[in-house]
């Protein structure tokens, strides 16, 4: 059983480009998180979601910033004209439904670099 | 606002000694996970503390929380190099899936 996927592992940009992060929940998983990594800092989140449902985007930035998460396909998250401060790990992490007990799976991360 | 906040930040430990990590929120929250992060790396999964008084051990790693102190602590016993990492906690917001972390606290174990 694959464990969460997120593609690609790296992401150059130049300021002004479209960056789209993609992340593929664990098999049976339908719920999933993204978050937010500057250097040195903890994770912030920014996004939860569910098969085609936006829960909460309490944390995502009200312009540029976009996610979702298709019947079928991977989550993605979608950052248009990308600026230096969008520098950053992000990671996806997923759970299936009724699980809140348990631990929560993340994914390797992509790390985006904005030139 | 929930704010976790952990201390120390940063702790530089002799092998074979032993040492407590401390993460205290604000809020009510009775879910409470502990994450292991080495550089450049994911998250690993550590702990999941469900309830007042919980206690779990892994290896040479101990967890405990006190919900009415609103007080967690990640305990290191007998430390080794290969625990050298970030550790951070992470506390669900009201319940609603939603982690907030902790500014996690860089280990480094040294012969």
């Amino acid at each position: 059983n694959a464990g969460v996927m997120q593609n690609p592992r790296h992401l150059v940009r130049r300021r002004g480009q479209e960056a789209r992060l993609r992340c593929s929940p664990m098999k049976g998983h339908s719920h999933v998180y993204w978050y937010r990594q500057l250097p040195e800092e903890g994770l912030k989140f920014m996004v939860y979601l569910q098969k085609e449902n936006i829960i909460d985007e309490s944390g995502m930035p009200k312009e540029r910033f976009s996610a979702e998460f298709p019947k079928e396909g991977p989550s993605i998250l979608r950052i248009q004209q990308v600026v230096r401060g969008d520098s950053a790990a992000y990671f996806c992490a997923s759970s299936r439904p009724g699980a809140r007990n348990e631990k929560l799976f993340f994914g390797s991360g992509t790390q985006l670099s904005v030139l | 606002e929930l704010k976790v906040e952990q201390n120390p930040l940063f702790l530089s430990m002799q092998e074979g000694k032993n040492y407590t990590i401390y993460c205290n929120y604000s809020t009510t929250s009775d879910r409470l996970y502990w994450y292991r992060q080495d550089p450049g790396k994911s998250l690993e999964s550590l702990f999941v503390l469900l309830s007042n008084g919980a206690v779990k051990q892994e290896g040479r790693l101990m967890a405990s929380l006190d919900t009415k102190a609103r007080l967690s602590t990640l305990h290191i016993t007998a430390a080794v190099h290969d625990l050298s990492a970030t550790y951070f906690c992470a506390v669900d917001l009201y319940n609603t899936d939603k982690l907030i972390f902790g500014t996690g606290t860089r280990l480094q174990v040294f012969p």
